[in-house]
């Protein structure tokens, strides 16, 4: 069965830093793959996607994803992070062929320290 | 203009009621789905219609019955509500199925007493 699984539970980072969100998903046919961020009582919105072509996806807010099949991974990456970035943030996927379901992760809570 | 709306908000009642929770999405989307978000944040599909029509049904208690009577709206109704119903409710809306990107309401806080 698919499945994702995003390792941190919980990142702090300085404000200004660089930041990493790691995203993993189980062995299947191509995915579509996607990050979606989720501010405190509101509903997720949609960062970036990846469907197919170059493996380096730009986003919104200045957040960009780069697919690697070799490691099954798409990790999120921002190179400064700003206050406003606080929020949960969700890996999700989509392995084409068949029944296409989405499966999303566990969710990565980012704090962000001044 | 809110895209996906969701009415209400917040939902209080007691154990053994029947509520109902409406959605309602401008975007012109074929597609609309039902998500529970538990208390450690994970994300679980519910439901999904294409068109007004059951697409997938997850391992849901038949307690949970959606209802589209539109592309437009997808209504989510609950019978006797159990402690662990407890959650936030989420609906969305794709073009295309979930292969494309979804649209999220800001959900409904169902707590139940």
């Amino acid at each position: 069965a698919q499945s994702v699984t995003q390792p941190d539970i919980h990142i702090t980072v300085s404000e200004g830093a660089s930041l990493e969100l790691r995203c993993n998903y189980s062995y299947g046919a191509t995915p579509y793959l996607f990050w979606y961020v989720q501010s405190p009582g509101q509903g997720l919105q949609l960062l970036l996607k990846y469907f197919s072509g170059d493996t380096l996806v730009q986003g919104i807010k200045g957040f960009e994803a780069e697919f690697k099949r070799s490691q099954s991974s798409f990790n999120l990456r921002k190179p400064s992070v700003h206050w406003s970035d606080a929020a949960e943030y969700f890996c999700a996927v989509v392995f084409s062929g068949g029944y296409q379901k989405v499966t999303f992760g566990t969710g990565t809570k980012l704090q962000v320290i001044p | 203009d809110t895209a996906v709306s969701q009415t209400p908000k917040y939902l209080v009642t007691q154990m053994g009621n029947d509520k109902s929770i409406k959605c309602e999405q401008n975007l012109g989307h074929d597609t609309m789905y039902w998500y529970k978000q538990d208390s450690k944040k994970f994300l679980k599909i519910m439901f999904s219609y294409n068109n007004k029509e059951l697409i997938i049904n997850e391992t849901v208690p038949n307690r949970f019955s959606p209802k589209s009577p539109d592309k437009a709206h997808l209504n989510l109704h609950i019978n006797s509500l159990e402690l662990g119903d407890s959650a936030v409710y989420f609906c969305a809306s794709s073009q295309g199925g979930q292969s494309q990107p979804q649209h999220f309401g800001d959900g409904t806080r169902l707590s139940i007493l």
